[in-house]
């Protein structure tokens, strides 16, 4: 079946840590995007990808870095410079263009210990 | 002030009833999405659409560019229709070119009594 997976579902930070977020899709998508949510909020833009080896900053981009080596993989990691990384983080997939579907993971939940 | 916006952020209704969630946005945009989140967390999409209507089962999305509004209708309300809708821009930017990044609104919280 062709889907997005994150993982973990669950995942603690200490205080100080790096940890990473992992996106796989096997859709065959050129591009991928991490979003944030906060309650009460809508999602928020973190970093996105429109190819292999490239990737740009959103609108939240500090605090975080992502890479692209592989077209299936969009691994997010969230830094210790990010002061309140506690959120739920979805990351999502489409082809390439701005008509198109995004097609979205179900998401890890991200809190600080 | 957000340039995508949705009304009501929260929606009570009972089961059978026609409901109907807005968007409104301030700038151009290439597309607009309607999603579905569910309790759980994940997202499903509803809708694309850059003019006209849509209509999906008892789901049905309109748009109008020159008033810069979208609405999302449900007919024949159910229980299993209650989750968070949200709607999503792809706005345009300088030189009228833009790629897939989606400005969301905040989410219309929708729950449907039996």
């Amino acid at each position: 079946d062709g889907g997005i997976t994150q993982s973990p579902k669950y995942l603690f930070r200490k205080e100080g840590q790096n940890v990473t977020l992992s996106c796989e899709q096997n859709l065959n998508h050129d591009a991928m995007y991490w979003y944030r949510q906060d309650p009460g909020q809508g999602l928020r833009l973190i970093y996105y990808s429109q190819i292999v080896n490239d990737f740009q900053k959103g609108d939240i981009a500090e605090g975080y870095s992502v890479s692209r080596e592989k077209k299936e993989s969009f691994p997010l990691t969230v830094t210790s410079a990010q002061k309140n990384p506690t959120a739920f983080y979805l990351c999502a997939s489409s082809f390439g263009g701005p008509q198109v579907v995004q097609y979205f993971g179900p998401g890890t939940r991200l809190l600080v210990l | 002030k957000n340039e995508v916006e949705q009304s009501p952020q929260n929606l009570t209704a009972q089961e059978g009833e026609f409901i109907t969630i807005n968007c409104s946005y301030s700038v151009g945009i290439s597309a607009l999405h309607w999603l579905q989140q569910h309790p759980g967390g994940g997202i499903v999409s509803l809708f694309m659409l850059s003019s006209g209507k849509k209509k999906h089962g008892r789901l049905i999305a309109t748009i109008n560019i020159q008033e810069k509004h979208s609405s999302l209708h449900i007919t024949a309300s159910h229980p299993r229709d209650s989750a968070v809708y949200i709607c999503a821009a792809v706005l345009l930017i300088a030189g009228g070119t833009s790629y897939g990044k989606l400005t969301f609104g905040q989410g219309t919280i929708l729950t449907v009594h039996p």
